[in-house]
């Protein structure tokens, strides 16, 4: 099984700036790897698939790359909305696993 | 719209069945895998097992075999994940999710959750 490590646990950002979280696997998953957010008492919205693809209604200000073993979800700049927890995917190989999450809060 | 609604929250004793539902709407339920994936209070996403509802196909995680079973009724376009026996351990939230494409694990429309507690 694909172990998925992300990081930071925790992030701090102001309003306005930049996040970047960053996903790391145990072996190449290609660009099959998904990126999700999930508020607080709400389901999780997926937001980024093939590593760089946007979702349906997902804001230009959400973007994802790397490929292989490194990726990368950047938040260009923060919105209120945003301060929530990600979970970065693989379904590169069966099963699809999740990395632990981040949680970006507001600093 | 296309959603995915979840019956409401459960409390049952170990030892006990449950079975929990996922009703389908705004697209085609049968073109569609639907995956559920458990939350435990405070943790991350796991994947369980998902369905093809077009024949009934199932594959589930290591981790839950034997001791989940999903299934759906396409007359009624609904998924379901059921328990013979609970243990507390089942306590969490679980989701209904949509694949995005047959073949991806991406998850592109979720249900609301629903919360099982177990407890004597």
């Amino acid at each position: 099984e694909i172990v998925m490590t992300q990081s930071p646990a925790t992030l701090s950002v102001s309003p306005g700036e930049r996040a970047t979280l960053s996903c790391r696997a145990s072996q190449s998953v290609s660009s099959n790897l998904a990126w999700y957010q999930q508020k607080p008492g709400q389901a999780p919205r997926l937001l980024i698939y093939g590593a760089s693809t946007r979702a349906t209604g997902i804001p230009a200000r959400f973007s994802g790359s790397g490929s292989g073993t490194e990726f990368t979800l950047t938040i260009s700049s923060l919105q209120s909305e945003d301060f929530a927890v990600y979970y970065c995917q693989q379904y590169n190989n069966w099963p699809g696993t999740f990395g632990q999450g981040t949680k970006l809060e507001i600093k | 719209e296309v959603q995915l609604v979840q019956s409401g929250a459960e409390v049952k004793k170990p030892g006990e069945s449950l079975r929990i539902s996922c009703k389908g709407s705004g697209y085609s339920f049968t073109s569609y895998w639907i995956s559920w994936v458990r939350q435990m209070p405070g943790k991350g996403l796991e994947w369980m097992g998902r369905i093809d509802p077009s024949d009934s196909y199932t594959n589930y995680s290591p981790s839950f075999q034997g001791h989940v079973t999903i299934s759906a009724d396409t007359s009624i376009s609904t998924a379901y994940l059921q328990w013979s026996s609970l243990k507390a351990s089942d306590t969490a939230m679980y989701y209904c999710a949509r694949h995005f494409s047959s073949l991806l694990y991406v998850f592109d429309i979720w249900g609301q959750g629903t919360m099982v507690t177990v407890s004597s």
